[in-house]
């Protein structure tokens, strides 16, 4: 079945490079999405990348995917004090638009 | 322009009564999407609505829960007989279509449903 694995927690300094990593094992997944969820807010899209691709830069996001081993990854260049929050990979399952989320990473980025 | 609005914001009941969750889609999205994110959970999928087809019901936890879409526009999700586990934030989302094209899914705030 679809599933997406995160790790929980990554702590960094201010104006350090954050990496965040994902699993996942459906190999159909047309694309794959980092979204971001700020204390109080709604999920926000960041970036997706469509799985033909392996790599995508977007400023200070750079989002790289490995299909072998179905790992997606995004680094957040110059992390700042804004970019706290909870980062969750998804995929598309298949031909449906349904998305299947991470558990989210926490992200804390301390001064 | 408007975004996806949720109502209530915050719903407390007591274990066994119903509720219903609203969802107002972004005009002209044909589909729309039910989540629930539980503390320590994630996100996870429960149901999704595209234009006129049957609906994806493959993530409802059990027959407690259903959901309408009504000219396919506003959406009620129903949980029947609530149960603490029930507990969580339920989000909607919708998208311009679904299917295999890219099509961003906008968020809405949630409702924080609290089981007692």
């Amino acid at each position: 079945g679809e599933d997406v694995e995160q790790s929980l927690f990554l702590s960094v300094r201010e104006g350090d490079s954050s990496v965040i990593n994902c699993t996942y094992t459906d190999s159909s997944s047309t694309y794959l999405y980092w979204y971001k969820q700020e204390p109080g807010a709604g999920l926000q899209l960041l970036t997706y990348i469509f799985s033909n691709m392996d790599m995508k830069q977007d400023q200070r996001l750079t989002v790289l995917l490995n299909k072998k081993d179905k790992h997606l990854s995004l680094r957040i260049a110059d992390t700042q004090t804004g970019d706290s929050a909870i980062y969750f990979c998804a995929e598309k399952a298949g031909n449906t638009g349904k998305l299947i989320f991470g558990q989210g990473t926490t992200l804390q980025v301390k001064p | 322009g408007a975004g996806v609005s949720q109502s209530p914001s915050n719903k407390v009941t007591e274990k066994g009564k119903d509720v219903e969750l609203r969802c107002d889609p972004i005009s002209g999205h044909t589909a729309l999407y039910w989540y629930r994110q539980s503390l320590g959970q994630g996100l996870e999928f429960l149901i999704y609505f595209q234009g006129n087809s049957a609906p994806d019901k493959s993530g409802l936890p059990s027959d407690r829960f259903s959901a309408e879409r009504t000219g396919g526009s506003v959406s009620t999700l129903t949980i029947q007989r609530t149960q603490q586990e029930d507990s969580a934030v339920y989000l909607c989302a919708s998208s311009l279509g679904g299917g295999a094209i890219y099509n961003e899914q906008f968020f809405g705030p949630g409702t924080r449903l609290t089981v007692l």
